[in-house]
């Protein structure tokens, strides 16, 4: 079945470093690349996305990329600070409610 | 984006027992789900929540186990059923809009199996 993989499991980082978190998709239909970050204690929330008619996205310090070749997308942090630290999910899904999603990037950054 | 009110927040119950979690939405949406994420896990879909008519269940997940209300188009519960120390996670509720695949979740319900 359709499957997401992600890496790392977990990131450290200096604070005002970057850090880069990348997931790969196994079902060619997958239209739609969200990330999500996940902080204690809370509900995930949707800090970028990027749809596959589209190679690149950037919002302020966040990136993300996505190669529809080789079926890989990315997070991308550039100055990272310690409010990023949390939990990060990437997901994929063909542009139906189901949405498939990694298993998930604990990101910590060191003050 | 929708703001999504989850009761309790969190719980622990007893084995054996069942337990009842609410999702209330501030406004109408198209679709509601029910995910859950074990300790440590991904977010697993259990199933769609679907107004007026009974809930299409994910793979591994049944009514009995996990029965779903959708009365309206702005609230949902999920009862989690004749609970074992299995069963303790976190239970999302979330919702998207017609014609936009965007999922925004709860805060979560965070269940303790004792």
């Amino acid at each position: 079945g359709e499957n997401v993989e992600q890496h790392p499991s977990t990131l450290s980082v200096q604070e005002g470093d970057s850090a880069v978190i990348k997931c790969t998709y196994s079902d060619s239909a997958s239209n739609y690349f969200p990330w999500y970050k996940q902080e204690l204690g809370k509900g995930p929330q949707l800090i970028i996305d990027i749809r596959s008619n589209v190679g690149e996205k950037k919002d302020q310090r966040i990136a993300v990329t996505l190669n529809k070749t080789a079926k890989h997308f990315s997070l991308h942090i550039t100055e990272t600070q310690p409010e990023d630290s949390a939990v990060y999910f990437c997901a994929a899904t063909s542009g139906t409610y189901k949405y498939i999603f990694g298993t998930g990037t604990r990101l910590k950054v060191l003050a | 984006s929708a703001v999504i009110s989850q009761k309790p927040s969190r719980d622990i119950c007893q084995r054996g027992t069942s337990l009842t979690i609410q999702c209330q939405v501030d406004s109408q949406v198209t679709m509601m789900f029910w995910y859950r994420q074990q300790p440590g896990q991904s977010l697993t879909l259990i199933a769609t929540a679907n107004q007026g008519s009974e809930a299409t269940y994910e793979s591994g997940f049944v009514i009995d186990k996990f029965p779903i209300s959708r009365p309206n188009l702005t609230f949902s519960t999920l009862t989690v059923s004749n609970m074992s120390p299995e069963d303790s996670s976190i239970y999302l509720c979330s919702v998207s809009y017609s014609g936009a695949n965007v999922l925004t979740f709860g805060a979560g319900s965070r269940l303790t199996v004792l």
